[in-house]
């Protein structure tokens, strides 16, 4: 079954740092997105990303957070100078088409401190 | 506005009982597909189900099938034969597709099932 990876598991921070989430979605998605879940709450979306460029992002994606599609197969999250609240379960998806259902990756854990 | 509603926040089930967690959802949109996920403790999201709202029968699989009432905006997921491995946190999820967000998913705030051995 294919699925979609993301590294590391989990990563801690330090408030200010900058750090980089990386993704390899399935490989004939045509579509990737990055959502957030708060500890204890929903799952928020930020951005989808399609032809290599953002596709919608919602207002939690503003100017601290950008992503890109270095290669053919990563998707990555960076974050530019990361806040306590950026604390959260950070969730990588893909999907073949646009109307398609997603293959979400299994989350990283971002904690900063 | 809430697209998606959850209403309870935590339920049990008896181990081989049927369970059913309740959804509704808010769109005007006449295309639009609802899923389920369940989220272990180790938190990965795993696809449960599918509904798309042209679907004429209501969407089923394996042990999971979805309660799919359109007049009424619900879409409860139905677990029966309940096992200890279904204790999890179930989220109710919506995509628009001819919205101009139709790329997003609308998450519900989820219920956290427990099934009692």
């Amino acid at each position: 079954e294919p699925e979609v990876t993301q590294t590391p598991s989990h990563q801690v921070t330090q408030m200010g740092q900058e750090v980089i989430l990386r993704c390899v979605p399935i490989s004939n998605h045509l579509y990737f997105y990055w959502y957030r879940q708060i500890l204890g709450q929903k799952v928020e979306f930020l951005v989808s990303f399609y032809n290599n460029e953002i596709s919608e992002k919602s207002e939690i994606f503003d100017d601290q957070f950008s992503v890109e599609r270095p290669d053919g197969s990563n998707f990555t999250l960076k974050i530019r100078s990361t806040k306590l609240e950026d604390s959260a379960m950070y969730f990588c998806a893909s999907s073949p088409g646009q109307l398609q259902g997603y293959t979400f990756g299994s989350g990283t854990r971002l904690t900063v401190v | 506005a809430q697209k998606i509603t959850q209403t309870q926040p935590g339920m049990f089930v008896q181990e081989k009982e049927a369970v059913t967690l309740d959804c509704t959802y808010d769109t005007s949109d006449p295309s639009y597909g609802l899923f389920w996920y369940k989220q272990p403790s180790s938190g990965e999201m795993i696809f449960l189900i599918y509904q798309g709202s042209y679907d004429q029968q209501n969407a089923t699989e394996g042990r999971y099938s979805l309660n799919f009432q359109k007049a009424r905006k619900s879409a409860n997921l139905v677990i029966s034969a309940s096992q200890l491995g279904d204790s999890a946190m179930y989220f109710c999820a919506m995509r628009d597709y001819q919205s101009n967000t139709g790329n997003q998913f609308y998450f519900g705030t989820g219920t956290s099932l427990t099934v009692i051995p």
